[in-house]
Formats: C-alpha cells, structure tokens, sequence
C-alpha cells in the first residue's frame, strides 16, 4: 500500500553538529507535507510543514527539502542541541483528503 | 493561549469496560481529527470532525468506536466494550478553518487490563 516511510530508524548526532533527518513517501497525490517532534510522553509538536509547489523552507534552525522528483522529503536542523534529542515524524496529506499520513519516526540522539 | 486539551492523560479499563476521551480544540479551532499511536509506531488516523459532523470516518474501527464534537464542550471519542488491543496512545489534533496544519494535544495513554 502507500505509505510514508523513514529510512533510518534512529539517529545520533554530537552537539553542536547537524542533522538531517529523511523521508521517503509513495504518494504523488501528496500535497502537503508536515514535521513534528515527539517528546517522550508528549503529543507530537509542530516544527515545520512545506507544500508540493515549493522546493524548500525554512524555519528557525530547522530547513524542510522536498524533492517531488524522487519522493523524498528530509528534515535539517542546524547546530543540533541536547533538547533535540526527540523521535521526529514526517507526514503527508492529499489535497482531496483530511488525514495526516504519518511514517513511523526516527529518534534523534544528541550527545554531548 | 492554550492548547489543545486532552483528558484524562491517562485512563486504565478493564476489558469489557468503556472508556471515554475528551478533546478540546485550541481556541479559534472548529476542526477536530483523532489519531491513535501503538507504541514505537507512527500515528495513523481514525476520525476527523467539525462542530456538530462526522467528516471522514475512514480510519475508525467498524465497531465500539464513535466519535462526537458537539455544539457545546469538547470532542469525545468512546470506546465500548475495549479490548486489550485498545491499549494505545489517542491524541486529538485541532485546526482552524482552510489549513492543513494540525496541532496535537498530550494525548491520552488507555491501558487495557
């Protein structure tokens, strides 16, 4: 089925450095594209969303990339910090429909 | 400016029993989705409403499940007659009208014993 997927399952990254976390979808219905950050027993925190007539956007440390050629989506963030350190999801929404089609998250490790 | 709400945080039933869980948007927000995340799993959607209507349903169990957001107080998703397999995280999402974005509430861990 379509789906969105992630192609790393977790993530570590030393303080101070960058992350770059990537998606891939199947969908080219998809129109809409959003990032969130999971905390540990907390609900999913808005970081960023890009639409499919754009290519780029940026954020406050953090840069969405979408290739539409490729399906691929990926997240940056600059300068890594330890309250980074979260699962980050990717999720897509068709222009016809109302859900959030999430992928199952990749867990961002800062160390010191 | 507060967020989405959710309660309870946590709820433990045992099975058989039915559990309900309360949503209120943020404010200016008069659309409402619930989700459901399995642990170390992504959120997949189960319902999307607005004041007073079932929009899309789609990912919503056939049975036990139903969802409300009525005229007045918050959204309510019921759970009859819960299983073990209920067990899960529901978090609510909210957005105001003509945006895709949602914002997501804490959630509510149901623990089914």
């Amino acid at each position: 089925g379509e789906s969105v997927g992630l192609h790393l399952p977790t993530l570590s990254v030393q303080e101070g450095d960058n992350s770059i976390i990537n998606c891939a979808y199947s969908n080219s219905a998809s129109d809409y594209f959003i990032w969130y950050k999971q905390e540990s027993g907390k609900g999913p925190q808005f970081i960023i969303d890009i639409r499919s007539n754009m290519d780029k956007r940026q954020g406050q440390r953090v840069t969405v990339l979408l290739n539409k050629t490729v399906k691929h989506l990926s997240l940056q963030i600059a300068a890594t910090q330890p309250g980074d350190s979260a699962v980050y999801f990717c999720a897509e929404k068709r222009n016809s429909g109302y859900a959030l089609n999430f992928g199952k998250g990749t867990s961002l490790l800062v160390t010191p | 400016n507060a967020g989405v709400m959710q309660n309870p945080r946590h709820l433990v039933r045992r099975r058989g029993q039915e559990a309900r869980l309360r949503c209120s948007p943020m404010k200016g927000h008069s659309h409402v989705y619930w989700y459901r995340q399995l642990p170390e799993e992504g959120l997949k959607f189960m319902v999307y409403l607005q004041k007073e209507n079932i929009i899309d349903e789609s990912g919503m169990p056939k049975e036990r499940f139903s969802a409300e957001f009525p005229k007045e107080g918050p959204s309510i998703l019921r759970i009859q007659q819960v299983v073990r397999g209920d067990s899960a995280a529901y978090f609510c999402a909210s957005s105001p009208p003509i945006t895709d974005t949602q914002y997501f509430g804490p959630g509510t861990r149901l623990t089914v014993l």
